[in-house]
């Protein structure tokens, strides 16, 4: 069974900072990892999806990283601002034999940036 | 493309009643994704459906729901004789994808339920 963890849970850094989140999964044959954002009392918004091809993924300010063989996946946020406060969260894919597919996420790293 | 729609936005009901959400996907997304999510949790995947058949069924999905997505459009998800232990926020996604899923999900905003 697929076990997805993150670390940390929680972190607050002053506005400005570069920062690292960390994800980690147990079952290394996935096709895909996604990097989601929550805002409160909100769904998800999609961020990066990383295919299993792929070693790094960025968009603006973000940048994903995969490294399948260990089991995990970085997500590096620069020049931090107050509007990036909010809880990420990685997911990766699973596969029945039935042919359907979700995903298994992780708790989340609550994120507040201090102004 | 106004996004993945979910209503009510909140809800409040008594133990032992019904409740029925609604989630309105991407209108050309064939895959549609029931979750739920409590605090301080990630996600968990309920049920999935690939256009209107109902794939993949959690073992969190005890008899007491049941979703559907009828003409593979919009889709449902019925609790009876809800419970307290119910309460959580209910999540729809959807996704175009064949074979392999390989494209982002897009989530709604969710249903919270609160059970008294």
């Amino acid at each position: 069974k697929q076990e997805v963890t993150q670390i940390p849970a929680a972190l607050s850094v002053p506005e400005g900072e570069n920062l690292v989140l960390n994800c980690s999964f147990t079952d290394s044959a996935i096709y895909n990892l996604q990097w989601f954002r929550q805002d409160p009392g909100k769904g998800l918004t999609s961020l990066l999806l990383i295919q299993s091809s792929q070693r790094e993924q960025t968009s603006g300010r973000l940048n994903a990283s995969l490294d399948k063989s260990s089991g995990r996946s970085t997500l590096y946020i620069a020049a931090s601002q107050p509007g990036d406060s909010a809880t990420y969260l990685c997911a990766v894919p699973w596969y029945s034999g039935g042919g359907a597919d979700g995903l298994t996420f992780g708790k989340g790293t609550h994120l507040i940036i201090q102004p | 493309d106004t996004g993945v729609s979910q209503n009510p936005r909140h809800k409040i009901t008594k133990r032992g009643q019904n409740v029925t959400f609604r989630c309105d996907p991407i209108s050309e997304h064939n895959r549609l994704y029931w979750y739920r999510q409590t605090l301080g949790q990630g996600p968990e995947f309920l049920t999935y459906f690939q256009n209107e058949a109902q794939l993949e069924k959690s073992r969190l999905l005890s008899d007491r729901f049941s979703a559907e997505r009828p003409k593979g459009s919009f889709s449902t998800l019925e609790i009876q004789r809800t419970e307290q232990g119910d309460s959580a926020m209910y999540l729809c996604a959807s996704s175009l994808s064949r074979g392999l899923s390989n494209s982002p999900l897009h989530f709604g905003n969710g249903t919270r339920l609160t059970v008294t």
